[in-house]
């Protein structure tokens, strides 16, 4: 059964600070994974996605590698802003065909303090 | 292109009582999923719709839930004879088939007393 962990659980840093979220998976049998952003109460917005011949995506301050062999995947955030504070959650998903369910982590929660 | 909907936003119950719940996708998407995320969790997947058939489950969908897609529009979620473990908010989400990027609507927060 495949497992996602992310860590820190939460995370606090000064406006400006250049910082990475990880997330590691059980099973390296993966289709992709993706980033996800969720603001309290609210639904998830797509942040990258990363298929599993790719080593990283960017979007703007945003950058995700992968690296599957070892089950391991990075977001980092480049110059944090008040803005970016919400709940980051990776996601996988699996290789076998037609199933396009996706595993969730339980998420890093982040603060950027003004 | 408006996103995923869904309704009601909210829905207070008491245990034993029926509810449904509605996903209105992205036009033209024809897949559709339904997950259940309770407080401090990642979402976890209930089941999944490609246009009306819904090809895959979880084991989480009880037998006192079923979902529909009648005309690969629109779906409902129905929870049967709710318990107090069923309060969680449960999250749409829906994809065009040559993407797999999935697209969430703002969930409806389900409360069983």
């Amino acid at each position: 059964k495949q497992e996602v962990t992310q860590i820190p659980a939460a995370l606090s840093v000064p406006e400006g600070e250049n910082l990475v979220l990880n997330c590691s998976f059980t099973d390296s049998a993966i289709y992709n994974l993706q980033w996800f952003r969720q603001d309290p109460g609210k639904g998830l917005t797509s942040l990258l996605l990363i298929q599993s011949s790719q080593r990283e995506q960017t979007s703007g301050r945003l950058n995700a590698s992968l690296d599957k062999s070892s089950g391991r995947s990075t977001l980092y955030i480049a110059a944090s802003q008040p803005g970016d504070s919400a709940t980051y959650l990776c996601a996988v998903g699996l290789t076998d065909t037609g199933r396009r369910a996706l595993t969730f982590g339980s998420g890093t929660r982040l603060q950027v303090q003004p | 292109d408006t996103g995923v909907s869904q309704d009601p936003r909210h829905k207070i119950t008491k245990r034993g009582q029926n509810v449904t719940f509605r996903c209105d996708p992205i036009s033209e998407h024809n897949r559709l999923y339904w997950y259940r995320q309770t407080l401090g969790q990642g979402p976890e997947f209930l089941t999944y719709f490609q246009n009306e058939a819904q090809l895959e489950k979880s084991r989480l969908l009880s037998d006192r839930f079923s979902a529909e897609r009648p005309k690969g529009s629109f779906s409902t979620l129905e929870i049967q004879r709710t318990e107090q473990g069923d309060s969680a908010m449960y999250l749409c989400a829906s994809s065009p088939f040559y993407q797999e990027t999935q697209y969430f609507g703002p969930g409806t927060r389900l409360l069983v007393l």
